[in-house]
């Protein structure tokens, strides 16, 4: 199962928005929706941001959002902070019942 | 709180084999299970299984529900094994991880 593919790097300035997109095949995000994504700062473990493609667990800000269309998935933060600068990762469920990651995309907060 | 306690970190040598602990507390263990997910140095983040699904057949995964424990054993070590492994909790079918450990460093070298 190859990763899913993410943009190698984002950036934007404080109190903007960005997206990341991960897009995959028919064969996992495409036709499940069991995407989440991650935060992970550097030397920190991963902290879930988003679940079931748009869902928030409790705890994180309302400034992070998450769709798909298709076999795209999004997540979008608005309001930029500086804290937001991390690695963010996306993962799906597949239809051989595993999960598989993107490769990761490094925001830059300007 | 529900945590993840992750064992320290390894230095092997190729060839050897290695066994990672991950001990829960804070909820009921039965109600979630525990997949494991490794970052090689500077890479992104790779689901390693919950049982033996990836790895070539090097890899045993088990928990002992007595301790809330669960284990990693990766046998046949090369040094491209070299990462830190995360263990991570996901409730049944959910397909996505909402608590993390923390890590444990393998360093794989002669």
């Amino acid at each position: 199962q190859s990763a899913l593919t993410q943009p190698a790097s984002v950036s934007g300035s404080p109190g903007q928005s960005i997206t990341i997109s991960c897009t995959g095949t028919n064969s996992d995000l495409g036709n499940y929706d069991y995407v989440s994504w991650y935060q992970q700062h550097p030397g920190k473990a991963p902290k879930l941001m988003i679940f079931d493609v748009s869902n928030r667990p409790s705890g994180v800000s309302n400034r992070f959002s998450g769709s798909k269309s298709g076999t795209t998935a999004s997540l979008t933060i608005s309001g930029l902070q500086t804290d937001d600068e991390a690695d963010y990762y996306c993962l799906s469920y597949t239809s051989s019942s595993t999960l598989v990651f993107g490769g990761g995309t490094r925001l830059t907060v300007l | 709180q529900p945590q993840l306690v992750q064992s320290g970190p390894e230095v092997k040598k190729p060839g050897a084999s290695v066994r990672v602990s991950c001990k829960a507390s804070g909820y009921r263990f039965s109600t979630y299970r525990i997949s494991w997910v490794r970052q090689a140095p500077g890479q992104g983040l790779e689901w390693v299984g919950w049982y033996a699904q990836n790895l070539q057949g090097r890899v045993t995964m088990t928990t002992d529900t007595s301790t809330n424990t669960a284990y990693m054993e990766l046998t046949g070590l090369r040094s491209d094994d070299t990462a830190v492994y995360y263990c991570a909790r996901e409730s049944w079918g959910t397909w996505y991880f909402d608590l993390w450990g923390r890590g444990t460093l393998l360093i794989v070298s002669s």
